[in-house]
C-alpha cells in the first residue's frame, strides 16, 4: 500500500476552519484517498473518500491536489467534538479491504 | 440501521491463555475485518473475511484466527496469549462491492494480558 505522510498533531479553535494536509506522492492511480477519525475511547469512525474532484459531505470536505499526490481534509467550523485523531489512507478499493493506518494527526481544538 | 456491536468491551487474561472476541457486523453488510491498535498507535491489520472464508491476512501468526458465520457475525481467536497481545481489538464490517471500501467500525474489545 501506498505511504502517507501526516503532521503528528494540530491546534484549532472552536468555531474556527481547520485544514488536515496529507502527502502521498506515489499514489497510485487506482488508489482512492479515505479519511478516518478516532475520537478517544472509539474506534475509527469514516469521515469521505476521494478518487479525483473534490468532495463535499456533511461532515467535511476533501481537497484534492491536481497531481494526488497531496490531499486536505477541512472541517469547516470546528467543535469540541471534532477533536480526535484523523487517520488519512490510501485504499484501491474493490477486494481490498485492508486498510493501512499511520499514527494520523491528533487534532486538538481550544474552546 | 445497527451499527458494528463488539463484545466483550474489556476483558484481562493472563500469558498462554486463549481468548474469543465477538463481532456482529452492521445490517446489509457482507465483508468482515479484524484490526490490533496498540496504545498510542494506529489499528493494525489482522485479516478479513468474506462469504465465511479468510482472504486477506496481515503479518499476524497462525495463533490469530477467525470466523465468520451465515449471518456475517464474526469471532476472533488468540491462543497462547502474550503480553504484546495486551490491545485494542476493533471489528470493521462492509458490504463488499466495487469502488471504494467504506469501513463501519466497532468500539473495541479492551484486552489486557497479565
Amino acid at each position: 500500500d501506498a505511504k502517507t505522510t501526516q503532521p503528528n498533531s494540530m491546534e484549532s479553535n472552536e468555531e474556527e476552519p481547520v485544514h488536515l494536509p496529507c502527502n502521498h506522492s506515489t499514489i497510485s492511480g487506482t488508489d482512492y484517498i479515505h479519511w478516518y477519525r478516532q475520537l478517544p475511547s472509539q474506534g475509527p469512525e469514516y469521515v469521505i473518500h476521494g478518487l479525483t474532484s473534490n468532495v463535499n459531505n456533511r461532515m467535511a470536505s476533501l481537497a484534492i491536489a491536481e497531481d494526488r499526490k497531496s490531499s486536505t481534509l477541512i472541517l469547516h467550523r470546528a467543535t469540541l467534538r471534532d477533536a480526535a485523531v484523523y487517520y488519512c489512507i490510501l485504499n484501491s478499493g474493490g477486494s481490498n479491504y485492508k486498510l493501512t493506518f499511520g499514527k494520523g494527526t491528533l487534532l486538538t481544538v481550544n474552546p | 440501521e445497527t451499527g458494528v456491536t463488539q463484545s466483550p468491551t474489556h476483558l484481562i487474561k493472563t500469558r498462554g491463555q486463549q481468548v474469543t472476541l465477538r463481532c456482529s457486523s452492521q445490517s446489509g453488510h457482507n465483508t468482515v475485518s479484524w484490526y490490533q491498535q496498540a496504545l498510542g498507535q494506529g489499528p493494525q491489520f489482522i485479516f478479513q473475511y468474506y462469504r465465511e472464508e479468510e482472504n486477506g491476512r496481515g503479518n499476524f501468526p497462525p495463533r490469530f484466527s477467525g470466523l465468520q458465520f451465515p449471518n456475517y457475525s464474526s469471532e476472533l481467536n488468540v491462543n497462547a496469549l502474550e503480553l504484546d497481545d495486551s490491545a485494542l481489538y476493533l471489528c470493521a464490517s462492509s458490504n463488499r462491492v466495487t469502488g471504494a471500501n467504506v469501513l463501519t467500525f466497532g468500539a473495541g474489545s479492551r484486552l489486557t494480558v497479565l
